[in-house]
């Protein structure tokens, strides 16, 4: 799977949108972009993933460029609950998408949310 | 969507001794794959376990320190033996969720040893 790289640490003020970069210039067609989240002391949480198209759920939006060396998580109105440690994982799917491969996860980017 | 059950929560274990991490999914799962979290780090992956075949272990991770039982498809144990305090760490089993929703993971087992 593909490398990604996210810078160690952001802040973002609560109520305004949390933008989150993550380079995966090494990424090949079949490896989608997957985003985890975890809290202080838990297991880390889904928060979406994509291949080539922007994507948007309850949680967040994931835009990927063009090239797809590069992405964006956004969180629109971050809260002070979005503290937490986030991780951009790129892995292969197979098609169809029903392969269930390992994630490896890198260091993530350390979101801070203040009042 | 599976949900994950995990014991003990914590465990705080004298060297030597050994200690069996359980995963209950309340679903059938194909693969279930378990991490470690040292302190400060990312998660790192031990090994994935198929019902019914032995476990895959990653590089720089063995059968005899992290034997695996997968006896079914709901169920998971991770033994960590002859600890020493280096194994201390954060320890999470994960499930496949569906193609929708990645993997949920269980809440961990945060082990120290002293």
């Amino acid at each position: 799977d593909a490398k990604t790289t996210q810078p160690p640490s952001m802040d973002c003020a609560e109520g305004r949108a949390a933008n989150l970069p993550c380079n995966h210039s090494t990424i090949s067609g079949n490896e989608y972009v997957y985003w985890y989240r975890q809290i202080h002391s838990q297991g880390p949480q889904y928060i979406i993933h994509g291949l080539k198209n922007n994507e948007t759920n309850e949680m967040a939006s994931l835009i990927i460029t063009e090239d797809r060396k590069s992405s964006t998580l956004i969180l629109p109105h971050a809260t002070l609950r979005d503290t937490a440690v986030y991780y951009c994982i790129v892995r292969v799917d197979n098609a169809g998408g029903t392969s269930y491969g390992k994630l490896t996860f890198g260091q993530g980017t350390i979101l801070t949310v203040h009042p | 969507s599976a949900v994950i059950s995990q014991k003990p929560s914590r465990d705080i274990c004298q060297r030597g001794t050994s200690l069996t991490i359980q995963c209950q999914v309340d679903s059938q799962v194909t693969m279930m794959f378990w991490y470690r979290q040292q302190p400060g780090q990312s998660l790192t992956l031990i090994a994935t376990a198929n019902q019914g075949s032995e476990a895959t272990y990653e590089s720089g991770f063995v059968i005899d320190k992290f034997p695996i039982s997968r006896p079914n498809l709901t169920f998971s144990t991770l033994t960590v033996s002859n600890m020493s305090p280096e194994d201390s760490s954060i320890y999470l089993c994960s499930v496949p969720r569906g193609l929708e929703y990645g993997y949920t993971f269980g809440s961990g087992t945060r082990l120290t040893v002293v």
